[in-house]
């Protein structure tokens, strides 16, 4: 098992240009999370799906927007990246929503110039 | 106050001492309790998971959970340098289900 895939690794983008940070499961579990770590500012939740066919807001939604494509994957799309939004993508799952352990992808690593 | 505070700067032990890691929480009613290690240039790994008052033991890593007084710690016994890392506490919020996470403790393991 892979566990919690993203792609891509490194991206480098300009302000004003789109891109999409993909992510996926294995671990057949039901919920899904964008997570974005900041130096001085931990991790902080942008969305999550509770399960297939739900998205809701984090603490740090602007700016994003979200995707489940189906139980395994969890898209997160960037319409007009802003210098703002450079930081390391963190992607998790759970089996559910409330008390259960999140397992982390390996991250991707955005610089917006 | 924070929702979760972690306020040791970097700990430095030596190798096979006990680190001790010391978290706060806010929220009264929470019940779900994590440490998670990250290396550099890593992401976060889940080390242990704590629901119940008192120790949770797994191999070097003990978990402590006073839910009275608001708060969790690690201890890391035998300390080795691969545990060189920082740890986070987090807690799952009472009121909207959130994983909060703590800025992290540096720990530095000196052979």
């Amino acid at each position: 098992n892979a566990g919690v895939t993203q792609t891509p690794k490194f991206q480098v983008l300009k302000t004003g240009q789109s891109m999409t940070l993909q992510c996926a499961q294995d671990m057949n579990h039901n919920s899904m999370y964008w997570y974005r770590q900041d130096p001085g500012m931990g991790l902080r939740l942008i969305y999550y799906s509770a399960s297939e066919g739900t998205t809701d807001k984090g603490e740090v939604p602007n700016g994003y927007n979200v995707s489940r494509l189906n139980k395994r994957e969890f898209s997160l799309r960037l319409e007009s990246a802003a210098p703002s939004q450079t930081s390391v993508y963190f992607c998790a799952s759970s089996l559910s929503g409330g008390g259960y352990e999140q397992y982390f992808g390996p991250g991707t690593r955005l610089t917006v110039t | 106050q924070k929702e979760v505070e972690q306020n040791s700067g970097p700990l430095s032990v030596p190798e096979g001492a006990i680190a001790s890691l010391n978290c706060t929480y806010s929220d009264r009613g929470s019940q779900s309790f994590f440490w998670y290690r990250q290396y550099s240039g890593k992401s976060p790994e889940l080390i242990m998971s704590i629901y119940s008052n008192g120790d949770k033991e797994d191999g070097r890593f003990t978990a402590q959970l006073n839910k009275a007084s608001q708060y969790v710690s690690l201890l890391i016994r035998d300390s080795q340098p691969s545990d060189s890392a920082t740890y986070l506490c987090a807690v799952i919020l009472y009121g909207n289900n959130r994983l909060a996470f703590g800025k992290g403790n540096q720990v530095v393991v000196i052979p």
